[in-house]
C-alpha cells in the first residue's frame, strides 16, 4: 500500500527555519518525482515544488525561490523541504504529492498525497 | 507563469442536479489539465487527468472537457458526497500552478 506521511511542521518565528519530511512507504521513491503543494487556511492550493525521480532536477515556486530547498533520500525513502527566511505568508498545510513518473514533464498529476504538515508562522 | 482562473468561486445546487465548472488558463495548455476534488480537512483526490481522463475509481458521474485555454468540470447527477471544493490544475508548464477552486454547497 502506498503510504506518504508528512512531519516536522510547527510554530516558527518569521525569519527562522523548518524542515519538512515526507516519509514514502509501499514505493521506490526514485521511480517517481514528487512534490510539495501547500495550502493557507481557508485558501486554494498553491503549488510549491517538484524534484525528478532522480534527484537531478528541481522547480520552484515564485513565491518560494530562493528560501526553500527541496531534496531526497533514496536511501531512508524520505523526501524533504528545508525552508529559510520564512513569512507570514508561509503559513499553510504542506502536502508533499507523489508524480505520475520518475522525469519532469508536461502531463503530470498527483494520484498519491501524504495527510499534510502544518507549519505555522508567527511572533 | 500561467495563471488559472475558475469560475464561479462558490456554487449551490440540490443533489440529482448537474453542474459544471469551468476553468480558464492564461495561455494556451492543451490539454494539461488536471481537475481535484478536496473535502475538509483532508488531502486532495484526483478526478480527472489530461482534461477528460476519468482517474480510476472516480465515478463516470464526473467528466472534464476542453482544450487549449478553456475547461469545463462536469457532474451529471449530484450526490450528497460530491459537496466539496473543486480545484484545477495546469501541468503544461512549471510552475504547475492550480486554480483557486470553485466551492460547491448544498441548495
Amino acid at each position: 500500500e502506498v503510504q506518504m506521511v508528512e512531519s516536522g511542521g510547527g510554530l516558527v518565528q518569521p525569519g527562522g527555519s523548518l524542515r519538512l519530511s515526507c516519509s514514502a512507504s509501499g514505493f521506490i521513491l526514485s521511480d517517481y518525482a514528487m512534490s510539495w503543494v501547500r495550502q493557507a487556511p481557508g485558501k486554494g492550493l498553491e503549488w510549491v515544488s517538484i524534484i525528478s525521480g532522480g534527484g537531478g532536477t528541481t522547480y520552484y515556486a515564485d513565491s518560494v525561490k530562493g528560501r526553500f530547498t527541496i531534496s531526497r533520500d533514496t536511501s531512508d525513502k524520505t523526501l524533504y523541504l528545508q525552508m529559510n527566511s520564512l513569512r507570514l505568508e508561509d503559513t499553510a498545510i504542506y502536502y508533499c504529492a507523489r508524480d505520475r513518473v520518475a522525469y519532469l514533464a508536461s502531463g503530470s498529476y498527483y494520484v498519491e498525497w501524504g495527510q499534510g504538515a502544518l507549519v505555522t508562522v508567527s511572533s | 507563469d500561467i495563471q488559472m482562473t475558475q469560475s464561479p468561486s462558490s456554487l449551490s445546487a440540490s443533489v440529482g442536479d448537474r453542474v459544471s465548472f469551468t476553468c480558464r488558463a492564461s495561455l494556451s495548455i492543451g490539454t494539461y489539465l488536471n481537475w481535484y476534488q478536496q473535502k475538509p480537512g483532508k488531502a486532495p483526490k484526483l478526478l480527472i487527468y489530461g482534461a477528460s481522463n476519468l482517474q480510476s475509481g472516480v465515478p463516470s458521474r464526473f467528466s472534464g472537457s476542453g482544450s487549449g485555454t478553456d475547461f469545463t468540470l462536469t457532474i451529471s447527477s449530484l450526490q450528497p458526497e460530491d459537496f466539496a471544493s473543486y480545484f484545477c490544475q495546469q501541468s503544461h508548464a512549471f510552475p504547475h500552478t492550480f486554480g483557486l477552486g470553485t466551492k460547491l454547497q448544498i441548495k
